[in-house]
């Protein structure tokens, strides 16, 4: 079965400063991964996606995460935080048989809030 | 514009009494999905229905129960069987087989609170 797990179940980051949020998985079948961003009280918001094409994704809000087979991760990264990046991010791994087709379901990290300091 | 509506945002019930939570898409997908959130807990998924009048358990299915009646309809029922209720249910969707990259669209939710 798959999983995911985030590394740091908050961060803390000064404005302008790198971010970086860290995703692993386990996967016994290429995976499809997944960055949500959620802000308070709201529902998940797609920020990119990795579907086997270009290992390296570019998502909305100036995010990007690098796929590393070797690694088995997936982490998200912005160059430089602003303080509307403040909010929790869910990485998540698509549920896949061996030949590929889909179960339909996606497995979710247990979240990593964001924390922005002016 | 198409989405996922969900209502209502807020709900409140007593102890001991079953609510419905609704959702309803108009983006044409096939599957739906019901996740409940607690803090720290990440997204755990209750129901899911990947055509109409068929859906399975997740992994939190008891004390909750769906239907699927409508390719655009999902709604959610926390019976009084459900031990601790209170939370933020979220609702999803998303297209199947073909193309599909598994791509899930959330609703904003309804926070339950149970008094």
């Amino acid at each position: 079965a798959q999983s995911v797990t985030q590394l740091g179940s908050h961060v803390s980051v000064s404005e302008g400063a790198l971010v970086l949020l860290r995703c692993n998985y386990s996967s016994s079948v290429p995976p499809y991964l997944f960055w949500y961003v959620q802000y308070p009280n709201q529902g998940l918001q797609l920020l990119l996606k990795y579907t086997s094409a270009a290992t390296l994704v570019k998502g909305i809000n100036g995010f990007e995460a690098e796929f590393k087979k070797s690694e088995t991760s997936f982490h998200l990264t912005k160059p430089s935080a602003h303080m509307s990046d403040a909010a929790e991010y869910f990485c998540a791994v698509s549920d896949r048989r061996a030949g590929g087709t889909s179960y339909g379901k996606l497995t979710f990290g247990q979240g990593t809030i964001l924390t922005v300091h002016p | 514009d198409g989405g996922i509506t969900q209502s209502p945002k807020y709900l409140f019930r007593k102890e001991g009494q079953n609510v419905t939570l609704s959702c309803e898409q108009n983006l044409n997908h096939d599957a739906m999905y019901w996740y409940r959130q607690d803090p720290g807990q990440g997204l755990r998924l209750i129901y899911y229905s990947q055509i109409v009048n068929d859906f399975q358990k997740g992994d939190i299915a008891e004390g909750y129960s769906v239907s699927r009646e409508k390719k655009e309809s999902f709604p959610l029922t926390v019976t009084s069987a459900q031990k601790n209720p209170t939370a933020f249910y979220l609702c999803a969707s998303s297209i199947v087989g073909g193309t599909s990259t598994d791509t899930q669209y959330f609703g904003p939710g309804t926070r339950l609170t149970v008094l």
